[in-house]
């Protein structure tokens, strides 16, 4: 079954515990984003890769990293969290060739930093 | 910066009326323009999508329409039915394909 998948799924943790989300895709697809959606604000592009090893920043990189050292995976990176980054994450993938090909998201990460 | 504006943020509807949701975008280069729709606690599914050289897009009850010059676009859905009751995303994509920028959201609640 073609899908995206994170882990974990709920994460409570405290500031400044660094924590990775992981974001895994078996369709082959060379882009894959992080996004973070908040109440009223939609939601909002943290990071982008178009393929290995390119990575950029979206709207909202500040307090995350990522690496893309494999086709399939793009874990997201908090080094020190704080209560501001507390957000449901989706991490998506679709495929690069074209300009309008679907954008497949994930179940979603529910992170709370406190 | 980029950013699109949705319009309205929540909108209430009788069951089999219509509901209209309208989106402006600032990046005149935008190419692609897909709208979403996600239900309580899913993951956001993409609906419908329109590209930059065509202005209107049916499927079934639902539509598009894109209007480059005064750059906004609008989602139309027909003869709502309860289970349309989510809250509704529309995005754009900047010219490189490489962002997108999402509205605030509009949360549509259709009554039987």
């Amino acid at each position: 079954e073609a899908q995206v998948t994170q882990n974990p799924r709920y994460l409570i943790t405290v500031t400044g515990k660094k924590l990775t989300v992981t974001c895994s895709q078996n369709m082959n697809h060379e882009y894959m984003s992080w996004y973070r959606q908040d109440p009223g604000l939609g939601l909002r592009q943290i990071y982008y890769s178009m393929n290995v090893e390119v990575t950029d920043k979206g709207d909202v990189p500040e307090g995350y990293k990522v690496s893309r050292k494999e086709k399939r995976n793009f874990p997201l990176i908090l080094e020190s969290p704080s209560p501001n980054q507390t957000s449901l994450y989706f991490c998506a993938s679709r495929l690069l060739a074209g300009p309008a090909y679907e954008q497949y998201f994930g179940p979603g990460t529910r992170l709370t930093v406190t | 910066g980029e950013n699109v504006e949705q319009h309205p943020s929540t909108l209430s509807v009788q069951e089999g009326d219509s509901a209209v949701i309208k989106c402006t975008y600032s990046d005149s280069a935008s190419n692609y323009f897909p709208w979403y729709k996600q239900e309580l606690g899913k993951r956001p599914q993409l609906i419908i999508d329109i590209r930059s050289n065509v202005g209107e897009k049916k499927d079934q009850r639902i539509a598009v329409t894109l209007n480059k010059t005064a750059k906004h676009f609008s989602l139309h859905i027909t003869e709502t039915q309860p289970e349309d009751s989510a809250v509704y995303f529309c995005a754009y994509q900047t010219y490189n394909f490489n962002k997108f920028y999402f509205g605030s959201g509009t949360k549509l609640n259709v009554k039987p």
